[in-house]
């Protein structure tokens, strides 16, 4: 699976937009992009995935630029609860139960 | 929203014990995976599931682990004897179908202390 890259770290105003980069630049085309976050060792939380297309659901939005080698998710308006480690990871997502490997991921802060 | 469910979540335990951490996967989905995490290091992924048998396992995953699905509903991880370095959160996961973009959903973790 691909190596993603993020910032170590971000802060974000409570009800702002978070914007939460990633750069996936060897990427292959069966790949997906799959963001989780990590609230204070609670299990990891699914927050979305894309291919090539941008998604959006209840939690956040997902841009994937037309080459797949970058990928932001936006948590549109930011609360005190989605301050978490964000981890954005590329991963096969056919054939036979294919894990996912963990970077450091974005420490994600929401300042009130 | 269907969950993946983890028993205990907390157990203390001496070296050399055997230790059973138990996992209730969301019903309906086909793969089943451990993963740990050591307090302030990242999530590592120990072993998945299909069929009956393990899939995938890393090198963490020595003689010392093994999982099982005793019946219908649940996923075991048992260590066999053990040692301080596995004092670990310990994460369930499933998911289900893999043409459907699989989607892999954690429980809440059980905390094991090896003392």
């Amino acid at each position: 699976d691909a190596k993603t890259t993020q910032p170590t770290s971000m802060d974000c105003a409570e009800g702002r937009a978070a914007n939460l980069p990633c750069n996936h630049s060897t990427i292959s085309g069966n790949e997906y992009v799959y963001w989780y976050r990590q609230i204070h060792s609670q299990g990891p939380q699914y927050i979305i995935h894309g291919l090539k297309n941008n998604e959006t659901n209840e939690m956040a939005s997902l841009i994937i630029t037309e080459d797949r080698k970058s990928s932001t998710l936006i948590l549109p308006h930011a609360t005190l609860r989605d301050t978490a480690v964000y981890y954005c990871i590329v991963r096969v997502a056919t054939g036979a139960a294919r894990q996912l490997t963990f970077g450091s991921g974005t420490q994600l802060t929401v300042l009130p | 929203e269907p969950e993946v469910t983890q028993t205990p979540s907390h157990q203390v335990t001496q070296m050399g014990q055997e230790v059973i951490l138990r996992c209730v996967p969301i019903s309906n989905h086909l793969y089943f995976y451990w993963y740990r995490q050591i307090l302030g290091q990242k999530v590592e992924f120990l072993v998945s599931f299909y069929n009956n048998e393990i899939s995938e396992k890393s090198e963490i995953f020595d003689d010392q682990f093994s999982v099982e699905r005793p019946d219908g509903s649940n996923f075991t991880l048992k260590i066999r004897s053990t040692k301080l370095e596995d004092s670990a959160m310990y994460f369930c996961a499933s998911s289900d179908h893999p043409y459907s973009g699989n989607t892999i959903y954690f429980g809440e973790g059980s905390w094991l202390t090896v003392v």
